[in-house]
């Protein structure tokens, strides 16, 4: 059983326009979401997160919103450059949980195309 | 600049050999994680440790045993290796837990069981 589904496993965007990547979760015990970014070859890098008693959250061309009743959060990206090429994972933990037990989505991969 | 560092890089054993995935990392962080990642599916937590002498079981530790001797370092042992263990293996750091928690992944060591 998923707590954290990203339901679409591949995204394809034109450079420049906008990326929306979407994750769903279960469990309303959690309260601190993060996206992580994984290209080939390489392990995840950190790439924005947000506490549940936020909506939104800014870093640069990253923001993340989330949508406690929904039990949704989605990652924008604007403007995708083909660097962003990746595969983006959602991930969530309970209240006073590590970030090591972080429960992930499978991942969604990004194509960026110039 | 090294952060978290496994070794080898790949690995192909047979049925029933066992190894050492080996993991440092030279950021004095006290919280260090082992994980593993199927084909098409998110990370899962095989093991984590709070500090040197302090080993816990993550979401799926069966066939693996680890040990945390210093801070640095983190072996993940597998004893018996089966083809269910094929995967990819990133071993993790942070500072803290909690909030603003971020996890420093290594680049992977991919295990091939045949």
């Amino acid at each position: 059983d998923q707590q954290v589904k990203q339901n679409s496993p591949s995204l394809s965007v034109q450079e420049g326009r906008i990326s929306i990547l979407n994750c769903d979760y279960t469990n309303s015990m959690f309260d601190y979401f993060l996206w992580y970014k994984k290209y080939p070859a390489e392990g995840p890098t950190f790439l924005i997160s947000i506490s549940s008693i936020k909506d939104k959250n800014e870093d640069g061309r990253f923001t993340v919103f989330l949508n406690k009743s929904a039990k949704h959060l989605s990652l924008h990206i604007v403007p995708s450059q083909p660097g962003d090429s990746a595969v983006y994972f959602c991930a969530a933990s309970e209240p006073g949980g590590s970030q090591g037990n972080l429960i992930f989505g499978k991942g969604t991969k990004l194509s960026v195309k110039p | 600049n090294a952060g978290v560092t496994q070794t080898p890089k790949f690995r192909i054993l047979k049925i029933g050999q066992s190894m050492t995935l080996q993991c440092t990392q030279d950021m004095n962080h006290n919280y260090m994680y082992w994980y593993r990642q199927d084909p098409g599916m998110g990370l899962k937590l095989i093991y984590y440790s709070v500090g040197a002498g302090i080993t816990d079981k993550g979401e799926v530790p069966n066939g693996y045993n680890v040990s945390r001797s210093t801070t640095e370092d983190f072996p993940l042992r597998l004893e018996l290796a089966a083809p269910s263990q094929t995967s990819v293996y990133f071993c993790a750091s942070s500072a803290i837990q909690g909030a603003d928690e971020k996890l420093f992944f290594g680049s992977g060591t991919q295990l091939s069981v045949l």
